[in-house]
């Protein structure tokens, strides 16, 4: 089975903070994701990642960004925290392989900004 | 329009009834289709993945796809209270492309 593993399930940060959130997988898949989920709005991607040292933005990729130094590791960053960032985060990966695969999830992490 | 639409619920089923869940989609170039469940403070799992036109199951799970409608249905049979959560259509372009598009979900309740 696919492990994707969040650096932590909550968080509680101040406005103006920078802020880390890592994700780890260990299944050498090419791709990775962060989205944040709230209510009524689904899921939103922000960031995505299909090798190293590469990355694409999402939809929603004002105030954030990510770094990929290695392959299993995908961390979002946030600039300079601001209470409207206050979300679930989630992170997935998927193997780019041949034919079409699903995105595989980690446990989420609950970011509140004060 | 929405690129993936889902009626929001919340849908509720008697346990043992057939609990059907519906999608549409506007791209018409969508190669794959995902239906991911998720409970209440937790991180979407994927139940099944379908790619061609017809029907898919998997135990209790079968996913209809029909590209020509840009519809794509699942179906739930003898639903169990534990089947109780909101559950996700995801559309993929498919090829090279990566993103995948989730829709805003739809909450399943199955009364005992």
């Amino acid at each position: 089975d696919v492990k994707v593993t969040q650096s932590s399930r909550y968080l509680v940060k101040r406005t103006g903070e920078k802020v880390f959130l890592e994700c780890v997988q260990d299944m050498d898949h090419e791709n990775m994701f962060w989205y944040r989920q709230d209510p009524g709005l689904g899921l939103r991607l922000i960031y995505f990642s299909y090798d190293v040292k590469m990355k694409e933005k999402g939809d929603i990729p004002e105030g954030y960004s990510v770094s990929r130094e290695k392959k299993e590791r995908f961390s979002l960053i946030l600039e300079s925290a601001s209470t409207n960032q206050t979300s679930m985060y989630l992170c997935a990966c998927r193997n780019r392989g041949i034919g079409n695969q699903p995105q595989h999830f980690g446990d989420g992490t609950r970011l509140s900004i004060l | 329009q929405k690129e993936v639409e889902q009626n929001s619920g919340p849908l509720s089923v008697p346990e043992g009834a057939i609990a059907s869940l519906n999608c549409t989609y506007s791209d018409r170039g969508s190669q794959s289709f995902f239906w991911y469940r998720q409970y209440s403070g937790k991180s979407p799992e994927l139940i099944m993945s379908i790619y061609s036109n017809g029907d898919k199951e998997d135990g209790r799970f079968t996913a209809q796809l029909n590209k020509a409608s840009q519809y794509v249905s699942l179906l739930i049979r003898d639903s169990q209270p534990s089947d109780s959560a909101t559950y996700l259509c995801a559309v993929n372009r498919g090829g090279g492309y990566q993103k995948v598009t989730f829709g805003t979900g739809t909450k399943l309740q199955v009364i005992p």
